[in-house]
């Protein structure tokens, strides 16, 4: 089973700044990579698959990338509306697995 | 309008059973492998089991391997996860969703599954 480690565990920053979020997986997954966006009493929100791509409707401000073991969110300037927790998600073995999460507060 | 539905949570004793349903509706459903999702109270998300169109593949976590079953009914759009022997730490809200390249799209809102020891 792939293990997904995500840091930090909590994010705190202020609006407008860059928020950058890590997921590092114990073994290879290639690029099969999703990040999901869940607010308090929410289904998760798909916001980007297979490593870089931006799933339907999700502001250009979020961007992925990586490959491998190593991936990185971005959100290039945070707005209050992006307070969540977010999660990777790796199908690079049959088994998928999410990671912990990264909470991300506005300071 | 593309949605999936959970139902069939509820509450049950440690050691006992339960069958959650996902009617899904708006796209064609045997197109696309189906996942469940659980999270419990305060935690993150749990991938459980995934299976693909024509149910020739099914995959679980380890957590649930043997004691739980994916299966669907492309008839009927429907998706279903057989939990058995079930634990105080199966306790969650359990979703299922569609996949969609190396993610999941679609989304429903979930159903709640409590076991008491």
């Amino acid at each position: 089973e792939i293990i997904l480690t995500q840091s930090p565990t909590t994010l705190s920053l202020s609006p407008g700044e860059r928020a950058t979020l890590t997921c590092r997986a114990s073994s290879s997954v290639t690029n099969f990579v999703a990040w999901y966006q869940q607010k308090p009493g929410q289904a998760p929100r798909l916001l980007l698959y297979d490593a870089s791509d931006r799933a339907a409707g999700v502001p250009a401000r979020f961007s992925a990338s990586g490959s491998g073991t190593d991936f990185t969110l971005t959100i290039s300037s945070l707005e209050a509306e992006d307070v969540a927790m977010y999660y990777c998600q790796q199908r690079g073995s049959p088994v998928a697995s999410f990671g912990g999460g990264t909470k991300v507060e506005i300071k | 309008e593309v949605q999936l539905e959970e139902s069939g949570g509820g509450l049950v004793k440690s050691g006992g059973s339960l069958r959650l349903s996902c009617v899904a509706s708006g796209f064609i459903f045997s197109n696309f492998w189906m996942n469940w999702v659980r999270q419990a109270p305060g935690k993150g998300l749990e991938w459980v089991a995934s299976i693909n169109g024509d149910s020739k593949y099914k995959y679980y976590a380890a957590s649930v391997r043997g004691r739980f079953t994916i299966s669907r009914d492309n008839a009927e759009n429907s998706l279903f996860l057989q939990l058995t022997s079930l634990s105080v730490e199966d306790a969650a809200l359990y979703y299922c969703a569609r996949s969609y390249r190396s993610g999941m799209d679609i989304w429903g809102q979930g159903t709640t599954v409590n076991v008491s020891s």
